[in-house]
């Protein structure tokens, strides 16, 4: 299994900043993920993280909104952009091989104002 | 578009009660199905992991199986504690390693 912590656990943010959340694994991995959970809501892939390589984008995600790093097989940082209250959500990272399980991340519950 | 359809949404029994949750996709053509427990303001805990050459996993008190050919999965859980309420997620690998979550069902177990 593998162990994933991120940071911030939590933040309340103002209108229109930015907020760079981070991704650390306690082993190499090939693939990680980053997921919005909106309240109420199941979880909505945003992009894969793929390291050497630009991040791989889902149909209503760009990267202008959310740019993703990927500088090393054990890191990755997701930054939510001009945030509005609509972003208010956990996001979550996660990490597999190929079709294995997928483990993820405590999250990071983010509270716009 | 792959949809994944979680029934009941919430589910209330008494502690001891053996009950099952029903997670039910659209299209049969998936990888794996992975069935995951979420706490309030907390993470995914990965629960089972089901190939999609497999019909069931098991894990202590949970059992898991897996109809492909009817888009069907169902997570048992014997001998329900008050330490089983949480949110119950089921999730299939569509292809490119990515998951497609249902809705969830929230589970509560009464003392």
């Amino acid at each position: 299994s593998a162990v994933i912590s991120q940071k911030p656990s939590r933040d309340i943010c103002q209108r229109g900043t930015s907020l760079t959340i981070q991704c650390q694994v306690d082993s190499q991995v090939t693939m990680m993920f980053w997921y919005r959970q909106q309240p109420g809501q199941s979880l909505t892939l945003i992009a894969t993280a793929n390291q050497g390589s630009e991040a791989t984008y889902e149909s209503g995600f760009v990267i202008d909104k959310f740019p993703i790093s990927r500088p090393n097989l054990t890191f990755s940082t997701l930054t939510v952009s001009n945030m509005s209250p609509e972003d208010s959500s956990i996001y979550l990272c996660s990490v597999g091989a190929s079709t294995d399980t997928q483990y993820f991340g405590p999250g990071t519950r983010l509270t716009v104002l | 578009k792959q949809e994944v359809t979680q029934i009941p949404a919430a589910l209330s029994v008494p502690e001891g009660e053996n009950l099952v949750l029903n997670c039910s996709f659209t299209d049969s053509a998936i990888y794996n199905l992975q069935w995951f427990r979420q706490d309030p303001g907390k993470g995914l805990t990965s629960l089972l992991l089901i190939q999609s050459s497999q019909r069931e996993q098991t894990s202590g008190r949970l059992n898991a199986s897996l109809d492909k050919s009817s888009g069907r999965s169902t997570l048992y859980i014997a001998a329900s504690q008050p330490g089983d309420s949480a949110t119950y997620l089921c999730a299939v690998f569509q292809g490119a390693q990515k998951l497609v979550f249902g809705q969830g069902t929230r589970l509560t177990i009464n003392p």
